[in-house]
């Protein structure tokens, strides 16, 4: 049983451009949620997907956006990206029990 | 609005004693509270939760926690430490009653020496 898993591993990319990062979800588990992690710093919440919607959003920009698709992958798009958007991001999947299960992340350096 | 403080950056026990980790929350509604790990370069590794019930839950690698209502506390410990432990553990809250967002705190390293 595949466990949550997260693509690419490492990105570079310019001030001022756009980045899109995947996640697919541990099986059976229907939700997905994004987090930054900065360096030395906890998780924060970005936004929660459930049945292709947006559920909740955290304090996070309109430059982060998201999509759920129906076989619960999702996307974490940002645009305009800024020096500080440089962090490791995480999707964690759920399903019914409530804990939440973590990918390896992707470590996005902007430059 | 919902906290958690870790209130300690980094904590240091000898092999074979007892650890305990600490975590205060805030939350206005019914607390859903998690303690999860991390190893250097991985994702997050989900240790245990409390949603109801018993105040003290157990989870994986020996860890467990207490609940406690009126401190708002959910200490993570462990009646003997391996160094195999050492990593950065968070503690995080989610407000049972409707609400989906996931607070961490800042994290604790925990160093364990042989």
């Amino acid at each position: 049983d595949a466990g949550v898993t997260q693509s690419p591993t490492h990105l570079i990319k310019t001030r001022g451009q756009q980045v899109t990062l995947r996640c697919s979800p541990k099986s059976g588990h229907d939700t997905v949620s994004w987090y930054q992690q900065a360096l030395g710093q906890g998780p924060q919440f970005i936004f929660q997907y459930y049945e292709e919607e947006e559920r909740q959003r955290g304090n996070f920009p309109d430059r982060f956006s998201g999509h759920q698709f129906p076989n619960y992958s999702s996307e974490l798009n940002v645009n305009a990206l800024l020096l500080g958007d440089s962090a490791l991001y995480l999707c964690a999947s759920s399903g019914r029990l409530s804990e939440q299960y973590f990918g390896p992340g992707t470590r996005l350096t902007v430059t | 609005a919902q906290s958690v403080a870790q209130p300690e950056d980094q904590v240091n026990v000898a092999e074979g004693n007892p650890l305990t980790v600490k975590c205060t929350y805030s939350v206005s509604g019914n607390p859903y509270l998690f303690w999860y790990v991390q190893y250097p370069n991985r994702g997050l590794q989900f240790l245990l939760k409390y949603i109801t019930g018993d105040n003290l839950v157990k989870g994986s690698y020996g860890f467990e926690a207490e609940f406690n209502k009126s401190q708002t506390s959910f200490h993570l410990k462990k009646p003997s430490a391996l160094v195999s432990d050492s990593a950065l553990y968070f503690c995080a809250v989610r407000d049972g009653t409707g609400g989906f967002k996931t607070i961490f705190g800042a994290g604790t390293r925990l160093f364990v020496k042989a």
